[in-house]
């Protein structure tokens, strides 16, 4: 198993302004993914975070908006930029050796914007 | 098109009874995995399980049970003799082996579960 430390835990931002959300992970990692849920809903895919490459975006999400940096195989941060009161939702980090084995989770970030 | 349907919403039942959360998938892909999570109150997703297209072999893991059919695109997931700790909500997940995405998932809606003592 993997264990994902995602960082903060949560958050309360000002409109207008941007978070990155780190994410960590005790091993070296395939695949990472970054997730939104927002209230009450289901888990959305935003992107694949590939390393040393630009990520790879969902339909619906878009690099201005969700910067997304993989600089090794076992860290990798999320920024929600410009946030608008829209964007409160939780964010999570997933991990995943491939689709023959589990997809771990962090405990998410709690993100609301006022 | 992947699709995963939860058609409950919301469940409640009295503790040490038996609930069963049903999950019905959509997909062109002769190979996928079919995933469940529990999400309790705290917020983090917890692994609960991970079955493969080709394994229709029902699972058992305590008061845990899965049943998976190919022929009615289902995989269902009992809790016997619930007890309030399992109150969260449950995500069925269905992943695909396709494009460059290994590893990323489609999540139902999900179930909210409330085990009343």
């Amino acid at each position: 198993s993997a264990v994902i430390s995602q960082k903060p835990s949560r958050d309360i931002c000002q409109r207008g302004t941007s978070l990155t959300i780190q994410c960590q992970v005790d091993s070296q990692v395939t695949m990472m993914f970054w997730y939104r849920q927002q209230p009450g809903q289901s888990l959305t895919l935003i992107a694949t975070a590939n390393q040393g490459s630009e990520a790879t975006y969902e339909s619906g999400f878009v690099i201005d908006k969700f910067p997304i940096s993989r600089p090794n195989l076992t860290f990798s941060t999320l920024t929600v930029s410009n946030m608008s009161p829209e964007d409160s939702s939780i964010y999570l980090c997933s991990v995943s050796q491939g689709m023959n084995t589990e997809a771990f989770f962090g405990q998410g970030t709690r993100l609301t914007v006022v | 098109a992947q699709k995963v349907t939860q058609a409950q919403t919301e469940i409640s039942v009295v503790e040490k009874e038996d609930v069963t959360l049903d999950c019905v998938y959509e997909t062109r892909d002769t190979t996928y995995y079919l995933f469940w999570y529990k999400q309790p109150p705290s917020g983090e997703l917890v692994f609960l399980i991970r079955r493969n297209s080709f394994d229709e072999q029902n699972e058992i893991s305590g008061r845990y049970s899965w049943n998976f059919q190919k022929s009615t695109s289902s995989f269902n997931f009992t809790i016997t003799a619930s007890q309030v700790v399992d109150s969260a909500v449950y995500f069925c997940a269905l992943g695909a082996p396709y494009g460059g995405s290994q590893g990323n998932l489609i999540f139902g809606k999900g179930t909210k579960l409330s085990v009343k003592p």
